[in-house]
């Protein structure tokens, strides 16, 4: 399966734009998908099919892929973003899903 | 509204056995494919199963295969992880989600239940 690899942490401060990469071995043609944490809450979608956004969803959150190299960028960050962050894409190769594992983003 | 709820989830032996549950409401069930994905105390998420609408297709993580089984019953609106021979490691919040997908191949997951917990200690 693939190997999705995400820094620990991201800081930045309010009204900054966050980037959080997701890097991997070969998955340039899968899709990526952006999921968001906060502590004792369940997951939630934030970017999928590598660029779109669910409603509900601020524009500020993005997604871009370019060969084995994903960023979600979340413009003009707020305090109400910190979280964990974590990529996904499915291994078409294998049938399974892999997630990357997570970046914690502090707003300072 | 769409709504997935867990249940099952608690204290097992190693070796032991338990059945986790997952209730759906709010949109037609029958129709989407369904995954289980865990959590470990403190960890990242780990994807453990897929199953499709009709059941026809299921696949398992490489950790739980052997293991662990998936099922649902459509007419219930439910999902259903049954784990076997379970393992300390195998400790986690336990979450369902709904799978999205626009070929219908691979996709998403949203939403997701708030998770069961399994914990497995002697």
């Amino acid at each position: 399966s693939y190997v999705l690899t995400q820094p620990p942490s991201v800081s930045v401060a309010p009204g900054q734009t966050a980037r959080i990469p997701c890097g991997g071995n070969n998955f340039g043609s899968e899709t990526v998908h952006w999921y968001q944490q906060k502590p004792g809450q369940a997951p939630v979608v934030v970017v999928y099919d590598d660029n779109d956004r669910p409603s509900g969803i601020p524009e500020r959150f993005s997604g871009s892929h370019s060969g084995n190299a994903a960023t979600l960028t979340i413009s003009r960050v707020e305090a109400g973003d910190e979280a964990d962050y974590y990529c996904q894409v499915w291994d078409s190769r294998s049938d399974h899903w892999v997630f990357g594992g997570g970046t914690k983003l502090t707003v300072l | 509204e769409v709504q997935l709820v867990e249940s099952g989830g608690g204290l097992v032996k190693p070796g032991g056995s338990l059945r986790l549950s997952c209730g759906a409401s709010g949109f037609t069930f029958s129709t989407y494919s369904m995954v289980w994905v865990r959590q470990a105390p403190g960890k990242g998420l780990e994807w453990v199963s897929f199953l499709s609408s009709s059941s026809r297709y299921k696949y398992y993580a490489d950790s739980v295969k052997g293991r662990f089984s998936i099922s649902r019953d459509n007419a219930e609106d439910s999902l259903y992880l049954q784990m076997n021979s379970l393992r300390v490691e195998d400790t986690a919040v336990y979450y369902c989600a709904r799978v999205r997908s626009i070929t219908g191949i691979g996709g998403w997951f949203d939403p997701w239940g708030q998770g069961t917990l399994v914990t497995v200690s002697s």
